[in-house]
């Protein structure tokens, strides 16, 4: 079974800078899927961006990258340029390539933009 | 396109109680899914749909029951509510394909007491 663990519960940042957020994951496969998450106090979810395990390429969206080392079983999203928008739960998840029906998620970061 | 709808959007039951979540889509997807989120935690799976007609267990399918008779709608069952389903449930759908985004609707608050 895959696991993902976000180890910061919380975190914050004042407007206009950077900040990352860390995960971690455990698998034995080599093809997959992560994606990060954005859920407002509205409770949505929010695709935020996603990576594919066989590119090496970092993802970007704008405002969002990511760090993706598949060996450290790591991806990281940072955000720059921080807006009071961008106060939300951050949730990392992954997804097996032959078996998608089955996002795992971690516990999430709750992440405080600060005027 | 109204997306993913759930509903009800909040429900008060009562121990024992049975009751039905309707989700709703309207862009045509295979892929529908049932999630719970407790507090402090991430979603976990319950139940998904590959498509109309078939149903599968997810992580935590225990006290839930589905069903999928129409392509565009996912019902989630309780037969008998216990106070461990109080949870904020999301639906779910995507199309084929494991890239393709999981599209979610805005949940629905259940409390049993």
């Amino acid at each position: 079974a895959q696991t993902v663990t976000q180890s910061q519960p919380e975190m914050s940042v004042q407007e206009a800078e950077t900040v990352t957020l860390s995960c971690t994951y455990d698998t034995s496969e080599s093809n997959y899927y992560l994606f990060w998450y954005k859920q407002p106090p509205s409770r949505q979810m929010i695709l935020v961006i996603r990576q594919e395990a066989y590119k090496q390429q970092n993802a970007t969206e704008n405002r969002f990258s990511v760090n993706f080392q598949k060996a450290a079983k790591s991806f990281s999203l940072k955000i720059s340029d921080s807006q009071l928008g961008d106060t939300a739960m951050y949730f990392c998840a992954f997804l097996l390539r032959d078996a998608g029906n089955m996002l795992t998620f971690g516990g999430g970061t709750r992440l405080m933009v600060k005027p | 396109n109204a997306g993913v709808t759930q509903t009800p959007k909040f429900r008060v039951l009562k121990t024992g109680q049975s009751m039905t979540l309707l989700c709703a889509q309207d862009m045509n997807h295979e892929y529908m899914y049932w999630y719970r989120q407790d507090p402090g935690m991430g979603l976990r799976l319950i139940h998904y749909s590959v498509g109309e007609g078939t149903t599968a267990k997810g992580e935590v399918p225990d006290g839930y029951n589905v069903s999928r008779l129409k392509k565009q709608n996912f019902l989630l069952g309780l037969e008998s509510a216990a106070p461990s389903q109080t949870s904020v449930y999301f639906c779910a759908s995507r199309l084929t394909g494991a890239y393709n985004e999981q599209f979610f609707g805005p949940g629905t608050r259940l409390t049993v007491l």
